[in-house]
């Protein structure tokens, strides 16, 4: 079974312009949470969707990040515009929602944004 | 959520058994602890997940006190490929979307 993909791996852009990061979960799995880690720092809650519906967006930094999921397969998180402090490794992960106590989350090797 | 407090890092030599603590003095009833592992440039990876006592699995075994206030990662006979970071996560139990907050983790170096 393929685990969760991210695409691209690494993404340099320069300050101001658009990056769209690509997910795509694990097949089934109907949550599908979005982290980043900037440099130094903790890895950091950004969004949750069940399915298509965003359950949970307390963690996006600015209205400069617009994530997606239509059709509640892949998922998309756009910058627009990219500032330097957006430089971090941002992971996707998904879960099944089963229903039991706790599912686990998997999550995806990451992409490296470099903002210059 | 419930915070947790672990080593920042630690060392060990080959072949040896290492244990990583985990506090975490206000989980709750319905919390889960989970332990992730994470290699550079790679994403966290799921080790195991217990509700108490011990559990076991091909990687790993979790001990957790009655408690549950505390937890820990044993992980036996370390190699070289084990040097990683460890986090230590409580989950809430009741289903479905778990908001995970991750720490700095414990950064397990392995020696030759």
């Amino acid at each position: 079974e393929a685990g969760v993909t991210q695409f691209p791996s690494h993404s340099v852009i320069e300050k101001g312009q658009t990056v769209t990061l690509r997910c795509d979960p694990i097949s089934g799995h109907d949550n599908l949470y979005w982290y980043r880690r900037v440099m130094g720092k903790e890895i950091k809650f950004l969004l949750h969707f069940v399915k298509e519906s965003k359950q949970d967006e307390s963690g996006m930094p600015n209205n400069r990040f617009l994530a997606e999921r239509t059709g509640g397969t892949y998922s998309t998180l756009k910058v627009q515009p990219a500032e330097l402090e957006d430089s971090g490794v941002y992971f996707c992960a998904s879960s099944l929602n089963s229903g039991l106590s706790t599912d686990t989350q998997y999550f995806g090797p990451g992409t490296r944004l470099t903002v210059l | 959520l419930a915070k947790t407090t672990q080593p920042i890092s630690m060392d060990s030599y080959e072949g040896q058994e290492v244990n990583i603590t985990c506090s975490h003095n206000n989980i709750a009833t319905n919390d889960y602890i989970t332990w992730y592992q994470q290699f550079p440039s790679q994403g966290p990876r799921f080790i195991i997940q217990g509700y108490k006592t011990k559990v076991t699995n091909e990687v790993a075994s979790l001990f957790i006190p009655a408690d549950r206030k505390s937890s820990t990662l044993s992980l036996p006979r370390v190699s070289l490929s084990d040097t990683a970071v460890y986090y230590c996560l409580v989950f809430k139990g009741s289903g479905g979307y778990q908001k995970v907050t991750f720490g700095i983790g414990t950064k397990l170096q392995v020696i030759p």
